[in-house]
């Protein structure tokens, strides 16, 4: 069916190392792929967003590719610190009956190490 | 600039009492609405969209409803709650502008941690 797959469900990383959190998905008229990032009791934000028409986004320490043909994108954090400890999810409009939805991912819960 | 309200924060309520949660959105027009589900320590599920009054559509079968009485307001309801209705529930809100493919970035409510007792 249609959905969003996200790997993996937690993630350790050092303080200082970077962070890759990997998602598919199933409809091949999917155009846009945001990321979101929740902390604790707190609404989810999005952090970086990319659109079918782009391989690659970047904005200073994170970055988004997309493969289209793979149905996959990433989320790349470098240079991880403390305050990047949050549940990070990914999304995707699928279409549906109505028009475009977005589905989002399990979520990742990445715990930076200080 | 635009808003989304959601209320209310918390909420307890017994097994069998009905729900009503409020989602109302701020300078828009023709916004698509989401309600999401969020266990603890889990992902958000989508359980109901729109992208209109009158268009609704439920996403996986539970003992929830929606409905859209105006433009900028969705309403999640339930007539009798159950224990597995528990959670974190969460509006949110984008546009689709007709014709340039072009989704937008989804806001989201403060979200209302619903616990049924």
């Amino acid at each position: 069916g249609e959905n969003v797959e996200q790997h993996p469900s937690t993630l350790s990383v050092q303080e200082g190392d970077s962070a890759v959190i990997k998602c598919t998905y199933s409809d091949s008229a999917s155009n846009y792929f945001p990321w979101y990032k929740q902390e604790l009791g707190k609404r989810p934000q999005l952090i970086i967003d990319i659109r079918s028409n782009v391989g690659e986004k970047k904005d200073q320490r994170i970055a988004v590719t997309l493969n289209k043909t793979a149905k996959h994108f990433s989320l790349h954090i470098t240079e991880t610190q403390p305050e990047d400890s949050a549940v990070y999810f990914c999304a995707a409009t699928l279409q549906g009956g109505y028009g475009n939805k977005l589905v989002f991912g399990a979520g990742t819960i990445l715990r930076v190490k200080s | 600039s635009q808003t989304i309200h959601q209320w209310p924060a918390t909420l307890v309520q017994p097994v069998g009492s009905p729900l009503s949660l409020e989602c109302t959105v701020e300078g828009t027009s023709n916004p698509n609405l989401y309600w999401y589900r969020q266990a603890a320590g889990r992902g958000l599920q989508l359980l109901f969209y729109s992208v209109g009054i009158g268009q609704i559509s439920s996403e996986v079968p539970q003992n929830l409803s929606a409905s859209r009485p105006q433009d900028r307001q969705f309403i999640l309801s339930s007539k009798k709650l159950l224990l597995s209705d528990s959670g974190f529930y969460l509006c949110a809100w984008n546009r689709s502008p007709y014709g340039t493919g072009r989704d937008t970035e989804a806001f989201f409510g403060q979200g209302t941690r619903l616990t049924v007792v």
